[in-house]
């Protein structure tokens, strides 16, 4: 199983600055996930980002407000940006299991509050 | 993806067995049946995985009758630490997109 650590774990941020998450992951993975899980609520997947590929979003999410970077097996950020007090909630990566299926490994999360 | 449907919340005591039940009607050919368990504070992890009959780890039992239009994921002899949010997913693993629910609130009690 992989192991995954995020920074930060959690952060106040103030409305319109953007904050940067990083997902690190301890094996080479094709695949990476982003997920919003707000205040109460189920996880809703951002995007996914596959190294040397540009991120392809779900609906409702934008490239402008949440860029990605995925410059290796290895590793993701996520950019919340102008953020804005609806945009508090949990973001999880996630990577898919090597040996397929719908096994996925989860960080554990960075808690963002915006003020 | 094929919606599911289960319950909000689960009370249970140390010791006994928790069964929850997802209904998925219009689940694909295609399609597995997933669980997974969230934590406060955590993601959420994999439980257990299956498309027909039964399936059994060390963690749980996942029975998935004929028609496939229902799932109950079987959970022997909880513990406090049992506490958690559970979320059945149905989709085609291929697809990687995983689509949560609600999910249920399992509350383990002394």
């Amino acid at each position: 199983s992989a192991v995954i650590s995020q920074k930060p774990s959690r952060d106040i941020c103030q409305r319109g600055t953007s904050l940067t998450i990083q997902c690190q992951v301890d094996s080479q993975v094709t695949m990476m996930f982003w997920y919003r899980q707000q205040p109460g609520q189920s996880l809703t997947l951002i995007a996914t980002a596959n190294q040397g590929s540009e991120a392809t979003y779900e609906s409702g999410f934008v490239i402008d407000k949440f860029p990605i970077s995925r410059p290796n097996l290895t590793f993701s950020t996520l950019t919340v940006s102008n953020m804005s007090p609806e945009d508090s909630s949990i973001y999880l990566c996630s990577v898919e299991d090597r040996l397929g299926g719908y096994e996925q490994y989860f960080g554990p999360g960075t808690r963002l509050t915006v003020t | 993806l094929a919606k599911t449907t289960q319950p909000i919340s689960m009370d249970s005591y140390e010791g006994q067995e928790v069964n929850i039940t997802c209904s998925h009607n219009n689940i694909a050919t295609n399609d597995y049946i997933t669980w997974y368990q969230q934590f406060p504070s955590q993601g959420p992890r994999f439980i257990i995985q299956g498309y027909k009959t039964k399936v059994t780890n060390e963690v749980a039992s996942l029975f998935i009758p004929a028609d496939r239009k229902s799932s109950t994921l079987s959970l022997p002899r909880v513990s406090l630490s049992d506490t958690a949010v559970y979320y059945c997913l149905v989709g085609d693993p291929n697809d990687y997109k995983l689509s949560f629910g609600a999910g249920t609130t399992v509350t383990v009690r002394a």
